[in-house]
């Protein structure tokens, strides 16, 4: 079956942009990761969501980071006024529900110059 | 809090070689503990996890890991490198399975 897939796989945005990135888990997954991974380094949480609401919205840097999955299903990360230091790959994982195997997408990778 | 240490970013094989990626932990609860490889320009894939049960644990592709508590380490080993280990590996550690603490990666290289 169809794994995690994520849009854009490249995003290339100017300073102060607003960026969204969208993430397609594995359908009947209720559970929903995003995550950073800057380079060098190892992936970073930011959000997850059980269903259609953030369980825990901790990872998120400042109020600039924001998502959402209206729906229970996709999910979409949104970064208003982008700068250099978000440059990274954003992924994306869904698991069955919490406490699963989670299932990495590809990632977004989001250049702001 | 949750945290991941692993020693050594680049760890360098001989093809047929013992691999030893190290992980050590720090957890106030009984953790979750995963090994996850990363492909050039692929996705995360979980290797294997530990969850409380049997301390050695194995997965795909011929690895394992031992949970040692009272060293607060989750070492992963391979007996015979191929040449198609070479990846980046990432140690993680999570409370009841939720979300994910990363280490920073070891990147696996092995030579002919």
């Amino acid at each position: 079956g169809a794994g995690v897939s994520q849009t854009p796989s490249n995003k290339v945005t100017e300073k102060g942009k607003y960026v969204e990135l969208r993430c397609d888990p594995i359908s009947g997954h209720t559970a929903l990761y995003w995550y950073r991974q800057s380079l060098g380094q190892g992936p970073e949480f930011l959000i997850y969501f059980q269903g259609t609401g953030a369980a825990d919205d901790s990872g998120l840097p400042n109020d600039r980071f924001f998502a959402v999955r209206p729906e229970g299903s996709v999910s979409t990360l949104k970064i208003q006024r982008t700068e250099r230091g978000d440059s990274a790959v954003y992924l994306c994982a869904s698991s069955q529900d919490r406490g699963g195997e989670q299932y990495f997408g590809p990632g977004t990778r989001l250049t702001v110059t | 809090a949750q945290s991941v240490t692993q020693l050594g970013s680049h760890v360098s094989v001989s093809e047929g070689a013992l691999v030893l990626l190290r992980c050590n932990y720090s957890s106030s609860v009984p953790p979750y503990l995963f090994w996850y490889v990363q492909y050039p320009n692929q996705g995360l894939q979980l290797l294997l996890k530990y969850t409380s049960a049997a301390t050695l644990v194995k997965g795909i592709n011929g690895f394992e890991a031992e949970f040692k508590k009272s060293e607060t380490s989750f070492h992963l080993t391979k007996p015979s490198a191929h040449m198609s280990d070479a990846a980046e590996y990432f140690c993680a550690v999570s409370e009841s399975g939720g979300k994910l603490i990363f280490g920073q990666g070891t990147e696996l290289s092995v030579k002919p």
